[in-house]
């Protein structure tokens, strides 16, 4: 069974810059995954940030950004504030009607 | 506004049944694909199922294959998920999520099932 790769935990300065990845456990990840991104704070619904690999969603401020880097999925916050402080999801869509979620990134801005 | 309003979470047995619904308004609810997600306690997000906007195609994680069926009914507006054979695995918040650009654009705010003896 595929797994979605996430880093368990992130650390960035604030006003600083971080990229967040989301690969697979066998293979690599493209554009074909459909790869997208959200922002869950505790209690929270997940906030939708980036869809289709890089296009922001309807809100989203453009210090969040989406790519592929090498055979992974990355988010990239410029500019990180303290509300930046979340836990961030990538799913990737494997076909056949099947979207499998990464573990999530816990990421502190200290 | 566009929103998404889960109910019918709740405590039920290990083996008991629950049928959960997500209200839709502020969008044509009948051509969007939709979806529910789960989060256990302290866990991360679970794909859990899909039913597309004229409930043709429908799929499953392979987690609840065949003890969870997706609905709708575009006239009402309204997202169903029909839970059999509860596990203490399946305890989690449940939302359901709009489908865009196969990615989930809009989520509901949640509805917590507890299976629990």
């Amino acid at each position: 069974q595929t797994v979605v790769t996430q880093e368990p935990s992130f650390s960035v300065s604030p006003g600083g810059t971080v990229t967040l990845t989301c690969g697979l456990s066998s293979g690599s990840v493209s554009t074909t995954y459909y790869p997208s991104w959200y922002q869950q704070t505790p209690g929270q619904a997940p906030r939708t940030l980036i869809y289709s690999t890089n296009t922001r969603s309807s809100g989203v401020p453009d210090r969040f950004s989406g790519s592929i880097l090498g055979n992974k999925a990355a988010l990239t916050i410029t500019g990180a504030q303290a509300d930046d402080e979340s836990d961030y999801y990538c799913v990737l869509y494997m076909g056949s009607g099947i979207w499998v979620f990464g573990g999530g990134t816990k990421l502190t801005v200290l | 506004e566009v929103q998404l309003v889960e109910s019918g979470g709740g405590l039920v047995q290990p083996g008991g049944s629950l049928k959960l619904s997500c209200t839709a308004s502020g969008f044509n609810f009948s051509t969007y694909n939709m979806n529910w997600v789960r989060q256990a306690p302290g866990k991360g997000l679970e794909w859990v199922s899909f039913v597309s906007s004229s409930s043709g195609a429908r799929y499953y994680a392979d987690s609840v294959k065949g003890r969870f069926t997706i609905s709708r009914d575009n006239a009402k507006k309204l997202l169903y998920l029909q839970m059999n054979g509860l596990r203490d695995e399946d305890t989690a918040v449940y939302y359901c999520a709009r489908m865009y650009s196969k990615a989930f654009d809009i989520w509901g705010q949640g509805t917590l099932v507890t299976v629990s003896s």
